[in-house]
């Protein structure tokens, strides 16, 4: 079982360029989120989504877009990376029924210089 | 949204008992209790969860208190393995979505 992948891995981009982070996870899950872990932080949850074609800002959304086209997948791009988002970028996803627990990727480590 | 409040680390001996707090005063009642622990360059990793009632599974044990404002998470028996984050979050409802609310967790260091 796949679980929750996260690609890519790492990435290092320069002020000003664009990217998209892809999360799949393979468990039918409904809900998928996206947050970043900065040094010493707990995580913060950027934005998320409570099903295909849905999605939600959370905590800290400002620079980021998203999109849930199909279920299994949740992206999320950066339009103009600023040097302000480096940080290591988690998804997660689950069921949303109950008090179900969240399944996480291995993270993305980002760069921007 | 409310929020946990954690020690920043804590220190255990190999084979005792590891009690872990977690304060989340500002609770709301369909809000979850869950911990996950993190290690090093991984994702959180999920140990227990609970909504009113002490839970236990293989990994740990989950004490509420009765008011819910305070929780504590119980390794029985901490080995070298068991060194990591520990995060209590709070899993909130609002207008009928669910997200998962982190704190900034307790670094665990398990002395041989």
């Amino acid at each position: 079982n796949a679980g929750v992948t996260q690609t890519p891995k790492f990435r290092v981009l320069k002020t000003g360029q664009s990217m998209t982070l892809l999360c799949a996870q393979d468990m039918n899950h409904e809900y998928m989120y996206w947050y970043r872990q900065d040094p010493g932080m707990g995580l913060r949850l950027i934005h998320y989504s409570v099903g295909e074609g849905t999605t939600a800002k959370g905590e800290v959304p400002d620079g980021y877009n998203v999109s849930r086209l199909k279920k299994q997948n949740f992206l999320l791009g950066l339009e103009s990376a600023a040097p302000s988002q480096t940080s290591v970028y988690f998804c997660a996803s689950s069921y949303g029924q109950g008090g179900s627990e969240a399944f996480f990727g291995q993270g993305t480590r980002l760069t921007v210089v | 949204d409310a929020k946990t409040t954690q020690p920043n680390s804590m220190e255990s001996n190999e084979e005792e008992p590891v009690h872990l707090p977690c304060n989340h005063s500002t609770i709301s009642g369909t809000d979850y209790i869950h911990w996950y622990r993190q290690l090093p360059s991984q994702g959180p990793e999920y140990v227990i969860h609970g909504l009113t009632s002490n839970v236990n599974n293989r990994m740990a044990s989950l004490a509420i208190a009765e008011d819910r404002k305070s929780s504590t998470l119980i390794l029985h028996r901490a080995t070298l393995r068991d060194a990591a984050v520990y995060y209590c979050i709070l899993r909130v409802t609002t207008s009928g979505t669910y997200k998962y609310i982190f704190g900034t967790g307790t670094r665990l260091k398990v002395l041989a």
